[in-house]
C-alpha cells in the first residue's frame, strides 16, 4: 500500500532563513507521481509541483526547489530566503498508476511558520 | 474559469440528521475524490471515483456514501452524521492518476 510520511509536524524559522520540508514515500509501483501542495491560512489547497518517478532531476522555481531521490524514496522541498507569506501547511502526496490503488495519498502535512 | 465547487462552505448539524455536501467540476475530469482533513492527520481519502457509476472506498469510508451519476457531480452523503465526523471536507478532481488534483474551497462540518 502506498504511504507518505512527513515527519516534521511543525517548523518555525525566521524570515530569510532557508528551510527544507521532508517527504518520504512508500510504493511498490515503478511508475508513480509525487506532488507538493500548499495550504495557506485561508484554507485552500494550492498545487506547487508534480514529479514522475522516471525524472530524478531536481527542479527550481524561484525560491522553491525540490530534490527527488529514488534511492531514499524522498521528495524534499526547500524554500530559500523564506518570507512571512510562505507560512502555511505543506502537503506531500503520492499517486500510483497500477491496479486499484489509483488514489492520491497525502502525508500528514508540515506547518511552516515564518517569523518576521 | 476552471473550478471545483463545493456547497455549503459551512454547516452545523445535529447527530443523525442526514446531509449532503455537493461537489461539481467544470473541467470534464474523470477522477473525483472526497477527503477529510483533521489536525495532525492530514488529508485522508474517503471515497474516489474513476468515472460515472464507478466509485471505490478510500481510507476512511465508514459513515459516508457517494454517487457519481454524472461526470461533473460527486456528492458526499452522510446518512446519520455523528460528532466524530466533524471535520473539514475537500472535494477534488483531476484528469488522471498522472495529473494534479484541483480542490474545492472546503466544507467545514460540525456535528453536535
Amino acid at each position: 500500500a502506498q504511504k507518505v510520511t512527513q515527519a516534521q509536524t511543525e517548523i518555525s524559522v525566521v524570515e530569510k532563513e532557508d528551510v527544507t520540508l521532508d517527504c518520504v514515500y512508500e510504493t511498490r509501483d515503478t511508475t508513480y507521481y509525487l506532488f507538493w501542495y500548499k495550504q495557506p491560512p485561508s484554507g485552500e489547497l494550492v498545487f506547487l509541483i508534480r514529479r514522475n518517478s522516471f525524472d530524478e532531476q531536481n527542479e527550481i522555481s524561484g525560491r522553491y526547489s525540490w530534490n527527488f531521490q529514488k534511492s531514499t524514496s524522498s521528495f524534499n522541498f526547500t524554500i530559500t530566503a523564506s518570507q512571512v507569506v510562505d507560512s502555511a501547511v505543506y502537503f506531500c502526496a503520492l499517486s500510483e498508476v497500477s491496479g486499484s490503488a489509483r488514489q492520491l495519498t497525502f502525508g500528514s502535512g508540515t506547518q511552516l511558520t515564518v517569523l518576521p | 474559469e476552471a473550478q471545483v465547487t463545493q456547497n455549503p462552505r459551512y454547516l452545523i448539524t445535529v447527530t443523525g440528521k442526514k446531509l449532503t455536501v455537493t461537489c461539481s467540476q467544470n473541467m470534464n475530469h474523470e477522477y473525483m475524490s472526497w477527503y477529510r482533513q483533521d489536525p495532525g492527520l492530514g488529508l485522508r481519502q474517503i471515497y474516489y471515483s474513476m468515472n460515472v457509476e464507478v466509485t471505490d472506498k478510500g481510507d476512511v469510508p465508514e459513515g459516508y456514501k457517494v454517487s457519481r451519476k454524472e461526470k461533473r457531480n460527486f456528492p458526499l452523503i452522510l446518512e446519520s452524521p455523528s460528532p466524530n465526523q466533524t471535520s473539514l471536507y475537500f472535494c477534488a478532481s483531476r484528469w488522471g492518476v498522472n495529473t494534479e488534483a484541483f480542490f474545492g474551497q472546503g466544507t467545514r462540518l460540525t456535528v453536535v
